[in-house]
């Protein structure tokens, strides 16, 4: 089955640093959706990306979708304490489903 | 935006007993929702797709008759955790929406059981 693996597994940052993670998937991805979960919370959607090599920001996030539609990336500048949670990528297993799978996600602290 | 209301949000269960799980769609109709376990520091695992007026889809490994999910209206999912037992304590999470504009998530279910 449809395998999403995330590196690295944890960062920590100190408070303006930037910070990257990047999600792979097994499979072909009609789009992929990022979550940012905080600690003792639930997963609140931030992004969707459907076309190859899409890129798309919000404020200090860029989002990106790689060409093959199999990886994509978020990458935070000048990270505040305020991005600490953990980022997890997630896409449909095939074309014909709504249903997401998530990748193993990224924990980022950050330090003050 | 699009509200998805859980209940309760941490319940303790005796072993052996079932706990129910509510999850409601606020502001919009779900003819489908998904439900999520997630393990400490782990990612969320799908454990089913449930559709209004018709039976759960679960995923390869979840055993149907263990969790017990009902959507009898287009707003309200529910998740039965039948007989529980301590492995079963886990983070539950519901989820709607629709791919092109993303999914909401209920606030989670804590369940323990002892």
């Amino acid at each position: 089955g449809q395998q999403v693996m995330q590196i690295p597994q944890y960062q920590h940052v100190q408070e303006g640093e930037d910070f990257t993670t990047y999600c792979n998937s097994s499979t072909t991805l009609s789009n992929i959706q990022w979550y940012k979960q905080r600690p003792g919370g639930h997963p609140v959607f931030l992004i969707q990306l459907v076309k190859s090599g899409e890129v798309k920001k919000q404020k200090r996030l860029t989002f990106q979708f790689g060409e093959a539609k199999k990886n994509s990336s978020l990458h935070i500048t000048a990270t505040q304490t305020t991005d600490v949670g953990t980022y997890f990528c997630a896409g449909p297993p095939n074309y014909n489903t709504d249903k997401l799978i998530f990748g193993t996600g990224t924990r980022l602290q950050v330090f003050p | 935006g699009a509200v998805v209301s859980q209940h309760p949000s941490w319940v303790i269960c005796k072993s052996g007993t079932s706990v129910k799980i509510e999850c409601r769609s606020l502001d919009f109709q779900a003819t489908t929702m998904f439900w999520y376990r997630q393990f400490p520091k782990q990612s969320l695992m799908l454990m089913a797709t449930s559709n209004e007026g018709s039976k759960a889809t679960y995923e390869q490994g979840v055993e149907k008759d263990k969790f017990l999910i009902n959507h009898a209206s287009l707003t309200l999912s529910t998740l039965t955790v039948t007989s529980a037992h301590p492995e079963d304590s886990s983070f539950y999470i519901c989820s709607a929406g629709h791919w092109s504009y993303g999914y909401t998530f209920g606030s989670g279910t804590r369940l323990t059981v002892v």
